[in-house]
């Protein structure tokens, strides 16, 4: 069983806000992942990480920065939501076999 | 660039039928993922296929690798309604020295009637 964890799990939001989704993982897996979901479709890659201050964009253009100062934690952050980041944001951590998901933020902005 | 296609999008089917879910993929990878989700929830690993000709099976679902043919199936046996979720495959891309980067197919919608 996988130990990842999202907060918040779901945030409604006015635009202009920063924002911070947080991820924690108590595996040790250097690999980390966030992507963007939006509702009945395909998984988008917006964000990966390979360890300690390792960070790198993903295939899908995003306005959102990561940073990777501990192996366990890789928060994903809006510096000014707009109504265009409302999506499902999932991250996801791996042992190099395969990635484990968490429950993933609902993001709304109004 | 990798790209993933899965077929059909949506399938409605009876509980006690079978049938199977494609997914098709553009170039040469080293591992494919099969998972679910349910509504509103997070993805659950099903399947990782390692090599060409690898089966695996748990439950009513049994998934499949052709690398030559870049075809990857999960067949579904003798439905039931435990089994409606969205189904995504996944193929780990290869970018460099760099690996374990997933390309995630469309999703296929199962519903199984009653």
């Amino acid at each position: 069983e996988a130990d990842i964890y999202q907060t918040p799990r779901y945030l409604v939001i006015g635009t202009g806000k920063k924002i911070t989704l947080e991820c924690s993982q108590t595996m040790g897996h250097d690999k980390m992942y966030w992507y963007q979901q939006d509702p009945g479709m395909e998984l988008h890659l917006i964000h990966y990480s390979y360890g300690v201050n390792s960070t790198e964009k993903g295939d899908l253009s995003s306005e959102s920065t990561v940073s990777r100062i501990r192996t366990e934690h890789f928060p994903l952050t809006l510096e000014s939501a707009r109504p265009s980041h409302t999506s499902q944001y999932l991250c996801a951590s791996s042992d190099g076999q395969t990635q484990h998901f968490g429950d993933g933020t609902r993001l709304s902005i109004l | 660039e990798l790209k993933v296609e899965q077929n059909p999008l949506f399938l409605s089917m009876q509980e006690g039928k079978n049938y199977t879910i494609y997914c098709n993929y553009s170039t040469t990878s080293d591992r494919l993922y099969w998972y679910r989700q349910d509504p509103g929830k997070s993805l659950e690993s099903l399947f990782v296929l390692l090599s060409n000709g690898a089966v695996k099976q748990e439950g009513r679902l049994m998934a499949s690798l052709d690398t030559k043919a870049r075809l990857s199936t999960l067949h579904i046996t003798a439905a039931v309604h435990d089994l409606s979720a969205t189904y995504f495959c996944a193929v780990e891309g290869r970018y460099g020295g760099a690996t374990n980067k997933l390309i995630f197919g469309t999703g296929t919608l199962l519903a199984v009637q009653p």
